[in-house]
């Protein structure tokens, strides 16, 4: 079984700061992981995804995050941010074996940013 | 990239009534999707999978007979909640691996908005 925990339900920056959104995941396989960010009423989009390789994984909109195996985690970061990225996010660990495919997600961290 | 489709993308009902919530994947075939929902300020919970041309497999606390799951063709899921109540109301959100089994990426609908009266 996996599961992610996502420290700080809320997350308030200024513009131009950096965002820092803290993931941290248990699984008893090597995880497939995820960050995705949800606006209001709105479906998922993917913002980045680490399954194998460089463990420092580029995303969209300027978005990185970084694989930590020794700390399990998978924390998301962006150097400076801006107003259009106030939204809720996601990260998520995919099951392994017959749970392939299936994802389990944080509990979501809402990003403020302020002027 | 693949686009999912969802529909509709808000539905008002009454209590006891059924409400049939379409998922579609537009550009790849899909033989299996997932359906998972989405309480207000909460995470999303997987419900259940839904397998083309079997039956839908259920997570753990999921009634598959209120939720029921047909996936009649390669490029369509249909969620069914049955007698409907007010704690069914919900955000429910669907999705779809890419054609070749790749798992490791999913392509989300936009989600249906359910709120029963």
């Amino acid at each position: 079984a996996q599961s992610v925990t996502q420290l700080g339900s809320h997350v308030s920056v200024s513009e131009g700061a950096l965002v820092l959104l803290r993931c941290n995941y248990s699984s008893s396989v090597p995880p497939y992981l995820f960050w995705y960010v949800q606006y209001p009423n709105q479906g998922l989009q993917l913002l980045l995804k680490y399954t194998t390789g460089a463990t420092l994984v580029k995303g969209i909109n300027g978005f990185e995050a970084e694989f930590k195996k020794s700390e399990t985690s998978f924390h998301l970061t962006k150097p400076s941010a801006h107003m259009s990225d106030a939204a809720e996010y996601f990260c998520a660990v995919m099951g392994a074996g017959t749970s392939y495919g299936k994802l389990t997600f944080g509990q979501g961290t809402i990003l403020t940013v302020h002027p | 990239g693949a686009v999912v489709s969802q529909h509709p993308s808000r539905v008002i009902c009454k209590s006891g009534t059924s409400v049939k919530i379409e998922c579609r994947s537009l550009d790849f075939q899909a033989t299996t999707m997932f359906w998972y929902r989405q309480f207000p300020k909460q995470s999303l919970m997987l419900m259940a999978t839904s397998n083309e041309g079997s039956k839908a497999t259920y997570e753990q606390g999921v009634e598959k007979d209120k939720f029921l799951i047909n996936h009649a063709s390669l490029t369509l899921s249909t969620l069914t909640v049955t007698s409907a109540h007010p704690e069914d109301s919900s955000f429910y959100i669907c999705s779809a691996p890419p054609p070749r089994g790749a798992y490791n990426e999913q392509f989300f609908g936009p989600g249906t908005r359910l709120t029963v009266l």
